[in-house]
């Protein structure tokens, strides 16, 4: 099981930047995602779930990213994705992915990619 | 509202044994939790799930060094034996509704 994360970089306040998640040793289609980040120097803040295809697809995000930041998932590419609009320097953080794995009643963040930069910064 | 407290720091000789706190907030006592390791510039690594009962399972390659305990709204991580390279933070985090996550601020333990 392997997560890589990619995409991050520099970008202006108010722009977009799109960070991807590929995984190997498992699909995307049928297992939860998360996207987890990490400010410099700070600790561990929840961003975004999806949910697998077979329970429906949801999306659900943090209420400080709600309407700006979007999940998806490209499933032949063993991909997911989070696009992120209207970037303020709040959003400056180390982004990561992490596999949400059922198993005994509940989910586990059992497997987490290495991450990736994302700088907001004029 | 649904909130893990930690501790901000800890720290405990070479080879001694630690015992780490979480806190769940009040009307939540019952939940499970888990615990993630994050060594310096590394992602985190998930430690083990804690249930409210105290019983827990761990993580992939996790060492019997590592275990869970548990006391009404309490999740406790103790290391035992502790090494150098358990010197990293350690974040318990939890399930809110529609699996949205919650994290506590995380304990860094300082291995002397």
């Amino acid at each position: 099981v392997q997560l890589v994360e990619s995409g991050g970089g520099l970008v202006q306040p108010g722009g977009s930047l799109r960070v991807s998640c590929t995984v190997s040793g498992f699909a995307v289609s049928s297992n939860f995602l998360s996207w987890v980040r990490q400010a410099p120097g700070k600790g561990l803040e929840w961003v975004s779930t999806i949910y697998a295809d077979g329970s429906g697809g949801s999306r659900y995000y943090a209420d400080s990213v709600k309407g700006r930041f979007t999940v998806s998932r490209d499933n032949p590419k063993n991909t997911v994705y989070l696009q992120m609009n209207s970037l303020s320097i709040e959003d400056t953080a180390v982004y990561y992915c992490a596999r949400a794995t059922y198993r005994r009643s509940w989910y586990e963040l059992d497997y987490w990619g290495q991450g990736t930069l994302v700088t907001v910064s004029s | 509202q649904l909130v893990l407290t930690q501790s901000p720091s800890a720290s405990a000789s070479l080879g001694a044994s630690v015992k780490l706190t979480c806190t769940l907030s009040s009307g939540h006592s019952t939940y499970a939790i888990a615990w993630h390791q994050q060594q310096p510039e590394k992602g985190p690594r998930f430690l083990m799930k804690l249930n409210y009962d105290g019983s827990h399972t761990k993580g992939d390659g996790i060492p019997d060094r590592f275990s869970g305990s548990s006391s009404g709204a309490e999740r406790y991580l103790t290391i035992s034996s502790l090494q150098s390279e358990d010197e990293a933070d350690y974040y318990c985090q939890t399930w809110g509704t529609s699996l949205s996550g919650v994290f506590g601020g995380g304990t860094k333990l300082t291995v002397l």
